[in-house]
């Protein structure tokens, strides 16, 4: 199973709220990303988790705040966002060997669609 | 640093003719390669990978890639392709480490292929 799942598919959110994104996966991956994708380009990558711990912060304002509570579980917690910030919001996770110095492939979620009023 | 350059932003091809979408990279050290798809509206898919060994590699959907290291490349390549094929097509480039820790991906930015009846 190479599945990652993430929460809501569809969001609208003023710019005054407080929401939070939901990524999951149950393939043992230890690494987890956090990407932001405009229309008609690739992906951004925003964070990674590594071990739970935070490895990679890509200069993200801090209106944008990750959380790993657990080897399975990323979240993103969103607060006070522009109109800007409105793009797909794709989660991913890889295999992270520790021991031989290794990481591997990513596998995506099918992203959050975030739409800022 | 890695770079990814995707010659053609848009490649239109009619049903059942052969595709080949071309990837350059640029890097001082070695490096895994990928190629991802992202159909309409979803997350990216994993269509192959080359992590070592033979330099031609075959992924799901029909697809093959082949790298070539003289010539920096992974040009991916279908002999027919089918209506469900179009959708946007991402190479990808990670660094081969010797050390723990969350790879980063770098993207090209993407070629739309396009399959007309």
């Amino acid at each position: 199973d190479t599945e990652v799942t993430q929460t809501p598919k569809h969001l609208v959110m003023g710019m005054t709220n407080k929401k939070s994104l939901k990524c999951e996966q149950h393939m043992g991956h230890r690494a987890m990303y956090w990407y932001k994708q405009k229309a008609k380009k690739p992906p951004e990558l925003m964070f990674v988790y590594s071990y739970e711990k935070l490895s990679i912060n890509e200069s993200v304002p801090s209106r944008f705040s990750p959380e790993c509570p657990n080897s399975s579980l990323l979240n993103l917690h969103l607060h006070a966002l522009q109109p800007e910030d409105s793009a797909l919001y794709l989660c991913a996770s890889s295999q992270d060997d520790l021991v031989r110095g290794l990481s591997y492939e990513q596998y995506f979620g099918p992203g959050t669609r975030l739409t800022v009023t | 640093a890695q770079s990814v350059t995707q010659l053609d932003s848009q490649v239109p091809v009619f049903e059942e003719a052969p595709v080949e979408l071309r990837c350059n990279y640029s890097s001082s050290v070695s490096v895994y390669l990928f190629w991802y798809v992202q159909y309409p509206n979803q997350g990216l898919q994993l269509l192959l990978k080359y992590l070592s060994g033979s330099t031609l590699v075959k992924g799901i959907n029909g697809f093959e890639a082949e790298f070539n290291k003289s010539q920096t490349s992974f040009h991916l390549r279908k002999p027919s392709v089918h209506i469900s094929d179009t959708a946007e097509y991402f190479c990808a480039v990670s660094k081969v480490r010797g050390w723990a820790g969350a790879q980063k991906l770098v993207f090209g930015q993407g070629t739309r292929l396009t399959i007309n009846p």
